[in-house]
């Protein structure tokens, strides 16, 4: 299976504790994309990585959210401190910037439930 | 504010007949729309897509069409099929003019085709 592929698929933790979240993406896409889905709502766009560079972060990242890509191949999404309302679905997402349909290819996610 | 919208969270057609599915969007520098499918448990799949230079796109049973006046694109699915039975996220991006290419997602449609 050559998708983009998230582990671990389910998580569950107690409040205040740490999580990460691991994404590996198509293999010969450049671009990373982590999106957070709640329930009832469409996906959220979180952050966007090209190559090993974090290029745009969106305000709903605070300061207990980090993501790093360090060879510019899987990504990490921790979350410090987890709250209630970290509960979600996170989703991975993968494209080749400036070819294809522009369409990103997503994982199947990894959901948090935090107690 | 939501730039992209669905208004209709939900809809039940019978088997055999036409599934319009609509959404609206708020920014004019939206330039690509994409609709996905989910199942329960999945990541979101690409469906199809269109580029603002068009207003129809067609892809077996699905259609898009855009009308960029009325900031407003529906996806056609004839015939519907029980297997189409899934959330239906619309989704733009500023793909020409923007640098990340992420999306922006609606809130979803809930379609049950009824055999």
């Amino acid at each position: 299976d050559t998708g983009v592929s998230q582990d671990p698929r389910h998580k569950i933790t107690k409040r205040g504790q740490n999580v990460t979240f691991r994404c590996d993406p198509i293999s010969e896409h450049n671009r990373l994309y982590w999106y957070r889905q709640t329930l009832g709502q469409g996906p959220e766009f979180l952050t966007y990585f090209q190559n090993e560079a974090q290029l745009e972060k969106s305000r709903l990242l605070s300061d207990r959210f980090s993501a790093e890509r360090p060879k510019g191949s899987f990504s990490t999404l921790e979350i410090q401190r987890t709250e209630q309302g970290d509960s979600a679905m996170y989703l991975c997402a993968s494209s080749h910037g400036g070819r294809g349909t522009g369409e990103l290819f997503f994982g199947e996610g990894s959901r948090l439930t935090v107690l | 504010d939501q730039q992209v919208k669905q208004n209709s969270p939900s809809l039940s057609v019978q088997e055999g007949r036409i599934s319009i599915l609509n959404c609206d969007y708020t920014n004019s520098m939206f330039d690509y729309f994409l609709w996905y499918k989910k199942y329960p448990a999945e990541g979101p799949t690409f469906l199809i897509s269109i580029s603002s230079i068009k207003d129809k796109n067609e892809d077996g049973r699905f259609t898009v069409f855009l009308n960029k006046s009325a900031k407003h694109l529906s996806l056609h699915i004839v015939p519907s099929q029980p297997g189409d039975s899934a959330v239906y996220f619309c989704a733009a991006s500023d793909r020409y003019g923007g640098a990340t290419n992420k999306l922006i997602f609606g809130t979803g449609t809930l379609l049950a085709v009824q055999p």
